[in-house]
């Protein structure tokens, strides 16, 4: 059992290169989501999803694009990387509403 | 691995000992909460949950404890183990949506 999980488990990227975070879970979830966690920041939503095709923007969305056209991928996309994007980032996936959400290993992206 | 916070809250707890870490929440209308458990390198674990409707909540060693009237949650770990040592989070989630709200986090250190 796979669980939920995410690749790559680190990223070094620069300043205005896109790139994209993958999650994967193999429960049929049909909601997903995507956090950051910063020092002093704690966890902030960045975007999730309700089911396929359908996503929201969380706390945090401004320079993320996210997609889900498969229930089990919610990928996430830094269009044009900036430093302060140097970040851990959690995809987590939940059952149904008010269920609780599980996380994935996490990815460290720095941005230099 | 994946860096939680140098600056949090620490409790420092003899091996054997209960703990006790404490969230105060925001948001009156919230209706469920949880508790998270993240090692060093790792994603967020799902510990143990309570809904508004209940004030106390037992697991495997720990109990979770809800205070609608001053808006306060405690997580206590009954004798306290190393592999108990991590960045505990509590968080909340509002009666109007899927999102949770995650506090800052607790470091708990346990002593050998």
């Amino acid at each position: 059992d796979a669980g939920i999980t995410q690749s790559p488990r680190y990223k070094i990227t620069e300043t205005g290169r896109q790139v994209t975070l993958m999650c994967h879970q193999t429960w049929s979830h049909s909601y997903m989501f995507w956090y950051r966690q910063d020092l002093g920041h704690g966890l902030r939503l960045i975007y999730y999803s309700a089911a396929a095709d359908i996503t929201d923007k969380g706390e945090v969305p401004d320079g993320y694009v996210v997609s889900r056209s498969k229930t089990e991928n919610f990928p996430l996309t830094l269009e044009s990387a900036t430093r302060s994007q140097t970040s851990v980032y959690f995809c987590a996936s939940s059952g149904r509403v008010g269920d609780t959400q599980y996380f994935g290993p996490g990815t460290r992206l720095t941005v230099l | 691995g994946e860096s939680v916070g140098l600056h949090l809250p620490t409790l420092s707890v003899q091996e054997g000992d209960n703990s006790i870490i404490n969230c105060a929440y925001s948001n009156s209308a919230s209706d469920y909460f949880i508790w998270y458990k993240q090692e060093s390198g790792k994603g967020p674990q799902f510990i143990i949950d309570i809904r508004s409707n209940m004030d106390k909540r037992q697991g495997q060693r720990v109990t979770v404890l809800l205070n609608k009237t001053v808006k306060h949650l405690s997580l206590q770990i009954a004798a306290t183990q190393p592999g108990d040592s991590a960045v505990y989070f509590c968080a909340e989630k509002n009666a109007a949506g899927n999102k949770l709200t995650f506090g800052g986090g607790t470091r708990v250190l346990v002593k050998p």
